[in-house]
């Protein structure tokens, strides 16, 4: 089965540069979710999207950005990014209506230097 | 108080055996459990959703909700070293799109 896909898998940026995260959830999934986890840590809810609008907002800093596409594809968009950035970023997709079990996609790593 | 609380472990058992593993919340509202399995530096995967109170089984995985002692546990029976991992607990308010909040997890390790 099809499941979520997360590109770039790692990614290595300098302090105050700018990523693009991006998600392809699993299809006909209409809801997605992005989660950063520091190590040793549980995932932190940043934010997410349903039919491509923003749901819910959790930590997510003012430095990043998120939205839903047509496709339901969702790119997080992180600038000036900081030392403490340095995490795993999951991105998770579920169908509403069919509650709200999430599916995660395998993560992208993210290191700043 | 954090809204998702887990032991963090180690916990350790022997191949073979029951390993148990709790979780309570604290928003009496919580509609939605689930647990996750979590291996070293990959994503969560989705072991056990439970909604209704009492245990829901799948092979080898019980899990046991008592939403009036807002409790959540996990069995796993007959424990394989491939069981060694994270077994995050999370918790959803209510149905539709809300964002699921996790425990810090529980370490779990299955000694041969």
């Amino acid at each position: 089965a099809a499941g979520v896909i997360q590109s770039p898998r790692h990614l290595i940026k300098e302090k105050r540069e700018t990523a693009t995260l991006k998600c392809y959830p699993i299809p006909r999934h209409d809801t997605v979710y992005w989660y950063q986890q520091g190590p040793g840590q549980d995932p932190q809810f940043l934010i997410s999207f349903y039919e491509k609008m923003q749901s819910d907002k959790g930590s997510i800093p003012d430095r990043f950005s998120a939205q839903q596409f047509s496709d339901y594809h969702s790119e997080l968009n992180m600038s000036s990014l900081e030392l403490g950035d340095s995490a795993l970023y999951f991105c998770a997709s579920s169908l509403a209506g069919r509650g709200e079990t999430q599916y995660f996609g395998p993560g992208t790593r993210l290191l700043v230097l | 108080q954090k809204e998702v609380e887990q032991n963090s472990g180690p916990l350790s058992v022997p191949e073979g055996a029951i390993a148990s593993l709790n979780c309570t919340y604290s928003d009496r509202g919580s509609q939605s459990f689930f647990w996750y399995r979590q291996y070293s530096g990959k994503s969560p995967e989705l072991i056990m959703f439970i909604y209704s109170n009492g245990d829901k089984e799948d092979g080898r995985f019980t899990a046991q909700l008592n939403k009036a002692s807002q409790y959540v546990s996990l069995l796993i029976r007959d424990s394989q070293p491939s069981d060694s991992a994270t077994y995050l607990c999370a918790v959803t308010p209510s149905g539709g799109y809300q964002k699921v909040t996790f425990g810090t997890g529980t370490k779990l390790q299955v000694i041969p």
